[in-house]
């Protein structure tokens, strides 16, 4: 089956640097890979929508300066969390939508969870 | 009223039984996602159903699109079941909405 990868899988960092996260989709091409934020006990939200070759879309309230997505190849999407705070502490799950899909399957990877001091 | 609810919020279960858990939506799909989301935080995706119904081991995954309603359902639980178990919904504009899950706990 599909599978899509993170890495890492978790990451500890300070206050005012940069993280970056990557979403890979191992065995098929992904037109488009979404990017979601989990805090504790709530529900996945939907950050920003990225397709490849193209700059992301992003949901409202989300910071597109702060939250910088690359999508630059089929199988490949990158979030940098920019000058990370306490506040952005999460867990970041992206999901792949396979290229020439006809139905409107997501596959997700495993999340990295992110804590920033 | 969300657009994605899903019933129970927390389900606790003995080892054997037959779980039932249900999902309403409010809005047009054209796919319904079930995930199932261990204490780790990990998502697998479990089915993914724009009609019928789908089985995958002691999984059961039934959707009815004139009454906007999915149930998954697990015969024979397990301990290792315990997880939450969220429903999300997809329209034309790819955007899944999730409900706010449903936390299952399987008692040995």
């Amino acid at each position: 089956g599909a599978v899509v990868s993170q890495h890492p899988s978790w990451v500890i960092c300070k206050s005012g640097t940069s993280v970056k996260i990557e979403c890979r989709s191992l065995d098929f091409q992904a037109t488009t890979m979404f990017w979601y934020r989990q805090f504790p006990k709530q529900s996945l939200m939907l950050m920003a929508t990225s397709n490849e070759g193209s700059k992301a879309t992003y949901e409202q309230g989300v910071e597109k300066d702060k939250f910088l997505i690359n999508h630059a190849s089929l199988t490949l999407s990158t979030l940098t969390v920019t000058s990370a705070h306490p506040e952005d502490s999460s867990f970041y799950i992206c999901s792949a939508r396979m290229r020439q899909s006809s139905s409107y399957e997501q596959y997700f990877g495993p999340g990295t969870r992110l804590t920033v001091t | 009223k969300n657009e994605v609810e899903q019933s129970p919020q927390n389900l606790t279960a003995q080892e054997g039984e037959f779980i039932t858990i249900n999902c309403s939506y409010s809005v047009g799909i054209s796919a319904l996602h079930w995930l199932q989301q261990h204490p780790g935080g990990g998502i697998v995706s479990l089915f993914m159903l724009s009609s019928g119904k789908k089985k995958h081991g002691r999984l059961i995954a039934t959707i009815n699109i004139q009454e906007k309603h999915s149930s998954l359902h697990i015969t024979a639980s397990h301990p290792r079941d315990s997880a939450v178990y969220i429903c999300a919904v997809g329209g034309g504009s790819e955007k899944l909405v999730f409900g706010k899950g449903t936390k299952l706990t399987v008692n040995p």
